[in-house]
């Protein structure tokens, strides 16, 4: 039972670069959510879909798209990659509450 | 340079004794609390949650404690045991219309000395 699947788990990458952080779940919820996480800040919300078809921006939105590809998967996606976006990402997903949400085991990306 | 890295703070505990874990909060509007275990490399695990109509709730080894008055939370983990080393934060719940906004803390890094 794999629950929750981030990739991957180590990102290294330049000032401009793109990539796609990549999320799915195998306990069939409908909400799904990303969270970034700073030393001495708690997660904030990047952005989250409630269910398939429709996403929605948290917290901190800017510099982030993503894309709920079906039920299983929703992905992250950096266009253009800035220092500020070092952190550790988080993928969760619910049944219908953030509040029951199941996490993933995390990307750590550094951004130089 | 400076270390910004993990200035959290930290509380080491004898195995076997218990531990206190506080967390305050400042909006009255809160519906419920979550208290989350994050082990090293990991994601956060809801460990237990408390209404704010309860004063307090408790689980397996774990007690969550709510003073509203002065906007306070507890966790007390009793007869800790290496397992327990992680890092600890509560969230805040506010619901409006249906849709549920969640705060996270910062957290508390508990070590566990054997």
């Amino acid at each position: 039972n794999a629950g929750v699947t981030q990739t991957p788990k180590f990102q290294v990458l330049k000032t401009g670069q793109s990539m796609t952080l990549q999320c799915a779940q195998d306990m069939n919820h409908n909400s799904m959510y990303w969270y970034r996480q700073d030393p001495g800040m708690g997660l904030r919300l990047i952005y989250y879909s409630a269910s398939e078809g429709t996403t929605d921006k948290g917290e901190v939105p800017n510099g982030y798209n993503v894309s709920r590809l079906n039920k299983r998967e929703f992905s992250l996606r950096l266009e253009s990659a800035a220092p500020s976006q070092t952190s550790v990402y988080f993928c969760a997903s619910s049944a219908d509450s953030p509040a029951e949400a199941f996490f993933g085991q995390g990307t750590r990306l550094t951004v130089v | 340079g400076e270390n910004v890295g993990l200035h959290l703070p930290t509380l080491s505990v004898q195995e076997g004794d218990n531990s206190i874990i506080n967390c305050a909060y400042s909006n009255s509007a809160s519906d419920y609390f979550i208290w989350y275990k994050q082990e090293s490399g990991k994601g956060p695990q809801f460990i237990i949650d408390i209404r704010s109509n309860m004063d307090k709730r408790q689980g397996q080894r774990v007690t969550v404690l709510l003073n509203k008055t002065v906007k306070h939370l507890s966790l007390q983990i009793a007869a800790t045991q290496p397992g327990d080393s992680a890092v600890y934060f509560c969230a805040e719940v506010i619901s409006n219309f249906g849709n549920e906004k969640l705060t996270f803390g910062t957290g508390t890094r508990l070590t566990i000395i054997p």
